[in-house]
């Protein structure tokens, strides 16, 4: 059964570096999308992504995220210089389509990122 | 804007007992609801969900939930727990218009099934 999947599982890095998360979407998906939680915490929508650009972001998604499609397969999500705050797992979901009828939003195992 | 509340963080229930996760949402207009499961060191996965049509909503493992556009709910219950049914369970909601369709997550409900 495809299964979107997400590397690395665990990332740990110091304050001020810049990290990217790595993400395999279903094959014949167009819609991707990132969220994150935060230890305790409920999980938050981050960003989509469809047609090579943003479709929404939140307000979480500051000038120090950005994601990127850089080839047929992979969807990144770069922050470019990580706080302490930034501490959560990331999760990696991608849709079929999302136009006028439901399609399910298939979620990876996440990145769990530690910000020292 | 769309908001989603679990009442209670942690649930507890024995083995074999009645399961009732609740979720309240809000929303200006007619949302899609979901309920998805956390097990450990797991990524999320789709229990159930309501878009259209009829308001009892069937999903897997034996669960279903009831759209109750009145009271704004849309709880989740299972007859008889599970020792498997230990998980982290979240209700979202999501617009039922628009292309980016992202969740909106409630805080999330612990279940523990005592023997």
């Amino acid at each position: 059964e495809p299964e979107v999947t997400q590397t690395p599982s665990h990332q740990v890095t110091q304050m001020g570096q810049e990290v990217i998360l790595r993400c395999v979407p279903i094959s014949n998906h167009l819609y991707f999308y990132w969220y994150r939680q935060i230890l305790g915490q409920k999980v938050e929508f981050l960003v989509s992504f469809y047609n090579n650009e943003i479709s929404e972001k939140s307000e979480i998604f500051d000038d120090q995220f950005s994601v990127e499609r850089p080839d047929g397969s992979n969807f990144t999500l770069k922050i470019r210089s990580t706080k302490l705050e930034d501490s959560a797992m990331y999760f990696c979901a991608s849709v079929y389509r999302g136009a006028s009828s439901y399609n399910e939003q298939f979620f990876g195992p996440g990145t769990r990122l530690t910000v020292l | 804007a769309q908001s989603v509340t679990q009442l209670g963080s942690h649930l507890s229930v024995s083995e074999g007992a009645l399961v009732l996760l609740r979720c309240n949402y809000s929303s200006s207009v007619p949302p899609y609801l979901f309920w998805y499961v956390q097990y450990p060191n797991q990524g999320l996965q789709l229990l159930l969900k309501y878009t259209t049509g009829a308001t009892l909503v069937k999903g897997i493992n034996g669960f279903e939930a009831e759209f109750k556009k009145s009271e704004t709910s849309f709880h989740l219950t299972k007859p008889s727990a599970h020792m498997s049914d230990a998980a982290e369970y979240f209700c979202a909601v999501s617009p039922s218009s628009g292309s980016a369709r992202q969740l909106t997550f409630g805080s999330g409900t612990q279940l523990t099934v005592l023997p």
